[in-house]
């Protein structure tokens, strides 16, 4: 079966820095996808990874590794508005999404 | 302008009412989704259409019918509605399924209490 994992809540402190680890299991890989979602919101896009390595976009990094199948979300400088849900998707094969059931990522002051 | 917009925001019914949700997109996509997130967070496809075309119809209760009166609009229709309907239903839309890459944009969700 396809399956994303990644836990299920982090705690971190504001100016920090936090890693959000995503590992997958998928027939084939079209590329994974970081989204955002605050409490009572929709996701919003974050990142996209195909390839192996490191994709930087201010505060925030998403890392691919394919050949282990893991994905992580860097979140530097960390502020109060970063607490959120954190999802990993992945497009398998089909195009479809697989979605994870997201982290909980809660700041504290 | 919302890109993705879906009314009603919150909807509260009771057990057995056939009930609407209505989901438009101004982005010019091809491809729209209903997603249902639980209260455990999972977010589930439901269904995909693509230029108005059935693409991905998950296993879902027949009960849910979507309708696709043209490619910017997915309009999400359930009968004989159940206590565990209650959910938050999402529609999106994307440029092209087929893609790799294919960023989904989510609207802001439909809040469906059953009581």
């Amino acid at each position: 079966g396809q399956n994303i994992d990644q836990p299920t809540e982090m705690t971190a402190t504001e100016g920090a820095i936090v890693q959000i680890n995503c590992t997958y299991q998928t027939s084939g890989f079209n590329g994974l996808f970081w989204y955002q979602q605050h409490a009572g919101e929709a996701p919003t896009f974050l990142s996209y990874n195909v390839l192996d390595g490191l994709e930087e976009k201010g505060r925030f990094s998403s890392f691919l590794s394919r050949s282990k199948g893991y994905s992580y979300l860097l979140l530097k400088e960390l502020q109060m508005k970063d607490s959120a849900s954190y999802l990993c998707a992945v497009m398998d094969s089909n195009y479809q999404l697989i979605w994870g059931a997201g982290t909980k990522l809660i700041i504290k002051p | 302008d919302t890109a993705v917009s879906q009314t009603p925001k919150y909807l509260v019914t009771q057990m057995g009412n056939d009930k609407s949700i209505k989901c438009e997109q101004n982005l010019g996509h091809d491809t729209m989704y209903w997603y249902k997130q639980d209260s455990k967070k999972f977010l589930k496809i439901m269904f995909s259409y693509n230029n108005k075309e059935l693409i991905i119809n998950e296993t879902v209760p027949n009960r849910f019918s979507p309708k696709s009166p043209d490619k910017a609009h997915l309009n999400l229709h359930i009968n004989s509605l159940e206590l565990g309907d209650s959910a938050v239903y999402f529609c999106a839309s994307s440029q092209d399924w087929t893609e790799s890459g294919n960023t989904i944009y989510f609207g802001e969700g439909s809040w469906l209490t059953v009581v």
